[in-house]
């Protein structure tokens, strides 16, 4: 049984630009959750979707940041017009069911912009 | 407001125990985990805690005091593998998890 699958590892960035990250979660698991780790700091969480729904998005920016997890594929964080602060690990979570079930995370995505 | 504290950093002996203790406040608490968490890694769970009391797995063991807010992540038989970030983390409410910063534990010979 595969782990949580996040591509691309590391994505390099221009100021301006748009990033997509990608996240398949775990064989099983309906419920994906997106995390920001900044250097030498704690995972801060962005949002949580289910399948063509996003539950909670409480810690995403207003701007520039969406979330989906269509019914078919992988959920897709993209990040508009990036900004040196955007650069950070991003990292993807899946559960199996409820929300109270643990997460496993995936490898994250680096991103850097320069 | 929500906050979680744990230790910056700590440094222990290989063979010996080390205890990382987490305080927390948070306006809602639905379960506390613990992650290990290697540089440049993904975090790996290692206990989940929803009652008062010690949860025993293995070579690590976390407490939970609710009415304190107040939990330990306790290691035996340390080996040089567990240095790492340990994160402590809360669920308030039925899905959103706020992790502390995490402590860096060094494992010297």
């Amino acid at each position: 049984n595969a782990g949580v699958m996040q591509n691309p590892r590391h994505l390099v960035r221009r100021r301006g630009q748009e990033a997509r990250l990608r996240c398949s979660p775990m064989k099983g698991h309906s419920h994906v959750y997106w995390y920001r780790q900044l250097p030498e700091e704690g995972l801060k969480f962005m949002v949580y979707l289910q399948k063509e729904n996003i539950i909670d998005e409480s810690g995403m920016p207003k701007e520039r940041f969406s979330a989906e997890f269509p019914k078919e594929g992988p959920s897709i964080l993209r990040i508009q017009q990036v900004v040196r602060g955007d650069s950070a690990a991003y990292f993807c979570a899946s559960s199996p069911g409820q929300g109270t079930d643990t997460q496993y995370f995936g490898p994250g995505t680096r991103l850097t912009v320069l | 407001g929500q906050n979680i504290d744990q230790p910056t950093e700590m440094t222990a002996t290989e063979g010996a125990i080390v205890q990382i203790n987490c305080t927390y406040q948070t306006s809602g608490f639905n379960g506390l985990f613990w992650y290990q968490q290697h540089a440049g890694e993904a975090p790996t769970f290692l206990s989940y805690n929803v009652l008062d009391g010690l949860e025993e797995k293995g070579r690590f063991s976390s407490f939970l005091s609710r009415s304190k807010g107040y939990s330990y992540l306790l290691l035996k038989e340390l080996q040089m593998k567990d240095s790492a970030s340990y994160l402590c983390a809360v669920r308030d409410g039925a899905s959103k998890i706020i992790f502390g910063s995490g402590t860096r534990l060094s494992i010297r010979p």
